[in-house]
């Protein structure tokens, strides 16, 4: 089965730059997905196929994705950015999460 | 928009169904999945179902359990729930999918399932 690891929380200060990893085995070949959930709610896409931004989410949210690794980063993160964040692939025939990462914002 | 209902308290062994009706889009276009989260941990993917129906992937965590059906002209989607475990308590979320490369972009409001003595 495919792994995806993610760290267990990030912090970051208010307005400044939080980077979150994705780590799989040659991630870089597939299409990375984000998602932001905050308690009680769905979650919610942030990032899309690597780097795409869905309608309506701010421009502070970016992604990459190479090699072993897949990366969101929220650059200037604001309080309404405290949240959990989950990446996501396919994988034959299986839809893969990582484990989500914990943003705090100081 | 995706609108869920089921769910509830349940014995160990017995069964439930959830089901998740659409609206706003033309739902036979999409894939139509279902995720699961214990509280506090993270997602975990169940099952799709192609929006024909015919293609359909379990996790195998709940393969020979859980069967995943929709019916495309009431707009629904459901998963039958049987042979119910403790570890199977969490809240369940229906979500679409354009296609198996895509991204989850709409989601359910998540309905809980507790299974319990």
């Amino acid at each position: 089965s495919y792994d995806l690891t993610q760290p267990v929380s990030v912090s970051v200060a208010l307005s400044q730059t939080a980077t979150i990893s994705c780590g799989g085995n040659n991630i870089g070949e597939k299409h990375v997905h984000w998602y932001q959930q905050k308690p009680g709610l769905a979650p919610v896409l942030v990032i899309y196929k690597d780097s795409i931004r869905p309608s309506g989410i701010p421009e502070r949210f970016s992604g990459s994705n190479s090699g072993n690794t897949a990366t969101l980063t929220i650059t200037g993160a604001q309080d309404e950015d405290e949240a959990d964040y989950y990446c996501h692939v396919w994988d034959t025939a299986t839809e893969v999460f990582g484990g989500g990462t914990k943003v705090t914002v100081l | 928009q995706l609108v869920q209902s089921g769910g509830g308290l349940v014995a160990p062994g017995e069964q439930l169904r959830l089901s998740c009706t659409a609206s706003g889009f033309s739902f036979p276009t999409y894939w139509m999945h279902w995720v699961r989260q214990v509280p506090g941990k993270g997602l975990q993917w169940v099952a799709r179902i192609r929006g024909d129906g015919t293609a359909i992937e379990y996790a195998d965590s709940v393969k020979g359990r859980f069967t995943i059906s929709r019916d495309n002209a009431k707009k629904t989607v459901d998963l039958q729930m049987k042979s119910l475990r403790v570890d199977d308590s969490a809240v369940y979320f229906c979500g679409r999918m354009l296609t198996p490369q895509d991204p989850f972009d709409v989601w359910g409001q998540g309905t809980m399932v507790t299974v319990a003595s």
